[in-house]
């Protein structure tokens, strides 16, 4: 059984930019979560994809949007990078009806924006 | 929104001691918590999920949770240097959405 995957590890993009971020979820996995750490905060939740359909989405603009692919896989972008939007990405898959013990989370992605 | 708040530290404590690290919620309608361990420049592993009123043990690692008071509480028993980590608490949302609190740095001193 393999993990939650993403790339790249790490990322350093202009301002201005865009930038797109990937993950394939846990086999067995059918909803994709995108999350953003900033340097000593907790995660924040971005949003939710299941069968290929967002499905939540927290507190952040329009410039950041994602895709689920048939296969669960997902991918996280972000329009018109900012410098505040230097982070860790996290991608955490889950199964509906498993509950919070298949919350997985991946390696996650540093992106720096300079 | 729900909030999550944690004492920031860092807890100090030293090698064999217990180590406390606590978590107060906004929610009272929430249901479901976990304990995250984040070691630096890693991501957040699970170490414990709480759902029902009482401690539930794992090893030694114990969460408590007192859903009157809005409280979820995670001791580590026998603290190793290897406990020195970001711990973070988490409260679920409907859909499977976590609500974090911004952690606690635990340094276990040998």
């Amino acid at each position: 059984e393999t993990g939650v995957t993403q790339s790249p590890t790490h990322l350093i993009k202009t301002r201005g930019q865009q930038v797109t971020l990937r993950c394939s979820s846990q086999s067995g996995h059918n909803t994709v979560s995108w999350y953003q750490q900033a340097l000593g905060q907790g995660p924040q939740f971005i949003f939710q994809y299941y069968r290929e359909e967002e499905n939540g989405r927290g507190n952040f603009p329009p410039r950041f949007s994602g895709l689920q692919f048939p296969n669960y896989s997902s991918e996280l972008n972000v329009n018109a990078l900012e410098l505040d939007d230097s982070a860790l990405y996290l991608c955490a898959s889950s199964s509906r009806g498993t509950g919070m013990s298949g919350y997985t989370f991946g390696s996650g992605t540093r992106l720096t924006v300079v | 929104q729900k909030e999550v708040e944690q004492n920031s530290g860092p807890l100090s404590v030293p090698e064999g001691a217990i180590a406390s690290l606590n978590c107060t919620y906004s929610d009272r309608g929430s249901q479901s918590f976990f304990w995250y361990r984040q070691y630096s420049g890693k991501s957040p592993e699970l170490i414990m999920f709480i759902y029902s009123n009482g401690d539930k043990e794992d090893g030694r690692f114990t969460a408590q949770l007192n859903k009157a008071s809005q409280y979820v509480s995670l001791l580590i028993r026998d603290s190793q240097p290897s406990d020195s980590a970001t711990y973070l608490c988490a409260v679920m949302e409907y859909g499977n959405k976590l609500v974090f609190g911004a952690g606690t740095i635990l340094r276990v001193k040998s």
